[in-house]
């Protein structure tokens, strides 16, 4: 298997600019993650999907962030309008049933707003 | 995916020594509890668990220790290789299926 894979692996995009970053969950796995990893904040979860449904959006910061996961092997998570505070690593993992199954992660996308 | 270095404790071991990596916990009612290991440039990477009703599990020259009582979490590695240089993670579950990550240790192996 390819594992998580992340779509694109480094993003530049100026202030207001719309961004999307892409993933590809493990094949067979149910559950799909969405992470962000800054200096000041670490490793946090901003939405986790089972079964292609929303269980738990609570980390997303506000509104300018929106996740879908049209089905079970795609998702995406948007950025719009994008600010420079939204630069970080965005990681995508997914796990066979839930969270506390072992999550895969994707090599992450380096998102840089200017 | 490097992620935090500035603010991370720091760790460094010779090589071939033994290391521990120390996290404590604030959840009482955590019941299953993680260890992930990050690569510079890499996501994090699942090492071992381990649940509330066991106190210590093995895999290969891993060991992970949770002491309950005073919520504390240890790994070990044994004989630690320059490819053990990484920043390594807790988690934990603390119930509503939600697992909260540690800020991180970095972990330094000197040849």
């Amino acid at each position: 298997d390819a594992g998580v894979i992340q779509s694109p692996r480094h993003e530049v995009t100026e202030m207001g600019q719309e961004v999307t970053l892409r993933c590809k969950p493990i094949s067979g796995h149910n559950s799909l993650f969405w992470y962000r990893q800054t200096m000041m904040r670490g490793l946090e979860l901003l939405i986790y999907f089972n079964n292609n449904v929303p269980i738990d959006d609570s980390g997303m910061p506000e509104d300018r962030f929106s996740a879908k996961m049209p089905n079970a092997s795609f998702s995406t998570l948007k950025i719009q309008p994008s600010e420079p505070r939204d630069s970080a690593v965005y990681f995508c993992a997914s796990s066979l049933v839930g969270p506390t199954d072992t999550q895969y992660f994707g090599p992450g996308t380096r998102l840089t707003v200017l | 995916g490097e992620s935090v270095g500035l603010h991370l404790p720091t760790l460094s071991v010779q090589e071939g020594d033994n290391s521990i990596i120390n996290c404590a916990y604030s959840n009482s009612a955590s019941d299953y509890f993680i260890w992930y290991k990050q690569e510079s440039g890499k996501g994090p990477q699942f090492i071992i668990d381990i649940r509330s009703n066991m106190d210590k599990r093995q895999g290969q020259r891993v060991t992970v220790l949770l002491n309950k009582t005073v919520k504390h979490l240890s790994l070990q590695i044994a004989a630690t290789q320059p490819g053990d240089s990484a920043v390594y993670f807790c988690a934990e579950d603390g119930g509503y299926q939600k697992v909260t990550f540690g800020t991180g240790t970095k972990l330094q192996v000197i040849p």
